[in-house]
């Protein structure tokens, strides 16, 4: 089965220190990744996406992931952390099947990033 | 340009209600997805539509839950006889199409069951 692993409920990191928050997959095939972060009382918000090439991809407000696929992680990363970087964030994976292309999320992280 | 709306933003109803929830794509977008939110739970499929295609309903989680598409624009999702367990955001999203990646998600309906 596809599924997806944030193995951290929270992830708390004083601002101007890098952050990483964790990401592990398993699915059959090629893996298309995604972060997306969720702020309080706001819909998702896409950050990045791996779709293939470079391993390591650029997303929205400085952030960047790292795709690895012998340890079959995609852990989200920031050199330096902002009180207003403090959100929900969601890792997914895509599968396809016969008729279409839903993403399967990890249950969240939060980032708590402190002054 | 407009995002994903999503209405009502909060529903309260009583237990063996049926409710409607509205979503609204982004214009142009052929792909249409359901999810819920629920605390503890993250965030579950429900159901996909891909322009005339007959929709995924894969990840409905009973047959008290119904999902339309009209036009290939707006679809409604349809809870039947409610019970405590629905309470849950439901998160409506929309892409380009099946071959274009990111997903677009409006802000939700907030479903309380009492």
């Amino acid at each position: 089965a596809q599924s997806v692993a944030q193995p951290e409920d929270q992830v708390n990191v004083a601002e101007g220190n890098p952050l990483t928050v964790k990401c592990t997959y398993s699915v059959s095939g090629n893996p298309y990744l995604f972060w997306y972060v969720q702020y309080p009382n706001r819909g998702l918000q896409f950050l990045l996406k791996y779709i293939t090439g470079d391993n390591l991809v650029k997303g929205s407000y400085g952030f960047e992931a790292e795709f690895n696929k012998s340890q079959t992680s995609f852990h989200l990363k920031k050199p330096s952390a902002l009180v207003s970087d403090s959100a929900l964030y969601f890792c997914a994976v895509r599968v396809s099947n016969q008729a279409g292309t839903a993403l399967i999320f990890g249950k969240g992280t939060t980032l708590s990033v402190s002054s | 340009g407009a995002g994903v709306s999503q209405s009502p933003s909060n529903k309260v109803t009583e237990k063996g209600k049926d409710v409607e929830l509205r979503c609204d794509p982004i214009s142009g977008h052929t792909a249409l997805y359901w999810y819920r939110q629920s605390l503890g739970q993250g965030l579950e499929f429900l159901i996909y539509f891909q322009g005339n295609s007959a929709p995924d309903k894969s990840g409905l989680p009973s047959d008290r839950f119904s999902a339309e598409r009209t036009g290939g624009s707006v679809s409604t999702l349809t809870i039947q006889r409610t019970q405590q367990e629905d309470s849950a955001v439901y998160l409506c999203a929309s892409s380009r199409d099946r071959g274009a990646y990111e997903q677009y998600f409006g802000p939700g309906t907030r479903l309380t069951v009492t």
